[in-house]
């Protein structure tokens, strides 16, 4: 089982849908989850990062945090064709690994007019 | 502040010869990382340091990748002999860790795009 595991996509979604993006992790004390969007030929930049179960909201992004369940969500509303990109889920390592991302293997999301 | 620089931003070399190359993280910060991204293994963490010491190089395919960090504002990855296998994008990432870091994010260079003929 890896990781970090994501959606595999490509996700295609009208102008102005929702974009669901889902992300699963294997390690249980993990406490924090980022969301990574890397545009093609570009390096990955940070969205959206969480520590506390629930959502969390920040203009048309949501994140959703489950620790029960191990798993972390993205929702992009009123989606743009400039939201089309590969979004990457990453947790961060605890103890020894400390600092360390583990990164998902990305979900590619096209927003079509 | 310019961000974490990385040089060169193409490399095209051919088999057998050795690669370096280098990044400049965002002053202050304590923690470097460089990556690999292929299509078809994705982003990859190769090796990261916190205040200049290695902490972790599982991620190093093999002896022929070394990475050093000699003082808190630069750092390299030499790649010796290369191989075709090796072409990838590397990018190098860092971050302040610790109560006073706030978000926590990892900042990433441009990258360096390696081709090995």
């Amino acid at each position: 089982q890896k990781e970090v595991e994501q959606n595999s996509g490509p996700l295609s979604v009208p102008e102005g849908a929702i974009a669901s993006l889902n992300c699963t992790y294997s390690d249980r004390v993990s406490q924090s989850f980022f969301w990574y969007r890397q545009y093609s030929g570009k390096s990955p930049e940070l969205i959206m990062s969480i520590y506390s179960n629930g959502d969390k909201e920040d203009g048309r992004f949501t994140a959703q945090l489950n620790k029960a369940s191990q798993y972390v969500s993205l929702l992009i509303r009123d989606s743009q064709p400039s939201d089309s990109a590969t979004y990457l889920c990453a947790v961060k390592g605890t103890g020894t690994s400390y600092g360390k991302l583990t990164f998902g293997q990305g979900t590619i999301l096209t927003v079509h007019p | 502040d310019a961000g974490v620089i990385q040089s060169p931003r193409h490399e095209v070399t051919e088999m057998g010869q050795e690669v370096t190359l280098r990044c400049k993280p965002i002053s202050g910060h304590d923690y470097l990382f460089w990556y690999r991204q292929t299509m078809m293994r994705g982003l990859e963490l190769l090796i990261y340091f916190n205040n200049n010491v290695p902490i972790d190089d599982s991620g190093m395919p093999e002896d022929r990748f070394s990475a050093k960090m000699p003082n808190a504002s630069f750092s390299t990855l030499k790649i010796q002999p290369s191989e075709p296998r090796d072409s990838a994008v590397y990018f190098c990432a860092s971050s302040l860790e610790g109560e006073l870091a706030g978000s926590n994010e990892q900042f990433f260079g441009p990258g360096t795009r390696l081709t090995v003929l």
